[in-house]
């Protein structure tokens, strides 16, 4: 059974880049694409974006210009960047599975349990 | 990239049926039949209850259930039980190969 574990710093200050680790444990990462997804405390989920093992990415377009996904296929591991953070990108960010067929998005399952990052002065 | 439409908060009682509505345009729901559903307890992570609009995982009770009408995915929970009360998401593939959600739904079980 595949489990994710997210990690990295958790208070930030403004214009500070913030930068998250995702495991992968009890399974491949091929065949799969890796995606990050956060929620604003009290608030709704938002997709940031995806990696496949191969590298490649996609992105939300509003959050483009500032995220970077990587991947370590040899570590398992994969990674959120995020550059220039503001008190808006305070959030609870999960990584998760992502089932992409022809590049089109069937489900997203399993999660990691979340790390909340906090930006503030 | 504008979020899916649900409504803030739906209600029943132990037993009865509820239905979310989740609301997109012809970008997301309206053009892919790949809507999913993610039920989310307070402090937990989210968990996928429906995929491809209207199948379920296997350890998913088939209480839940998802249909899809031109724009519009439906979540209905059937026999409403206390665990059941939580944040419901609604989730669809859209243009430009990204995914978008809905703004989530609380469900409360009177």
């Amino acid at each position: 059974q595949v489990q994710l574990q997210e990690w990295g710093a958790g208070l930030l200050k403004p214009s500070e880049t913030l930068s998250l680790t995702c495991a992968v444990y009890g399974g491949s990462l091929s065949g799969y694409h890796w995606s990050w997804i956060r929620q604003p405390p009290g608030k709704g989920l938002e997709w940031i974006g995806e990696i496949n093992d191969s590298g490649t990415t996609n992105y939300n377009p509003s959050l483009k210009s500032r995220v970077t996904i990587s991947v370590d296929p040899s570590r398992k591991q994969f990674s959120l960047n995020m550059t220039s953070v503001t008190a808006a990108d305070t959030a609870t960010y999960f990584c998760a599975r992502e089932k992409r067929q022809w590049l089109i998005t069937h489900w997203i399952d399993p999660w990691g349990q979340g790390t909340l990052v906090s930006v503030s002065s | 990239q504008s979020a899916l439409t649900q409504p803030a908060s739906v209600s029943g009682s132990p037993g009865q049926s509820i239905t979310i509505s989740c609301s997109g345009t012809t970008s997301d729901v309206g053009s892919y039949n790949f809507v999913s559903w993610y039920q989310q307890h307070p402090g937990k992570a989210p968990k996928l209850m429906i995929f491809e609009g209207n199948k379920r995982p296997s350890a998913v009770s088939d209480r839940f259930s998802g249909s899809k009408s031109g724009k519009t995915a439906s979540l209905t929970i059937s026999g409403l039980q206390a665990e059941d009360e939580a944040d419901y998401y609604c989730c669809s593939y859209a243009d430009r190969v990204t995914v978008v959600f809905g703004g989530g739904t609380k469900v409360t079980v009177l």
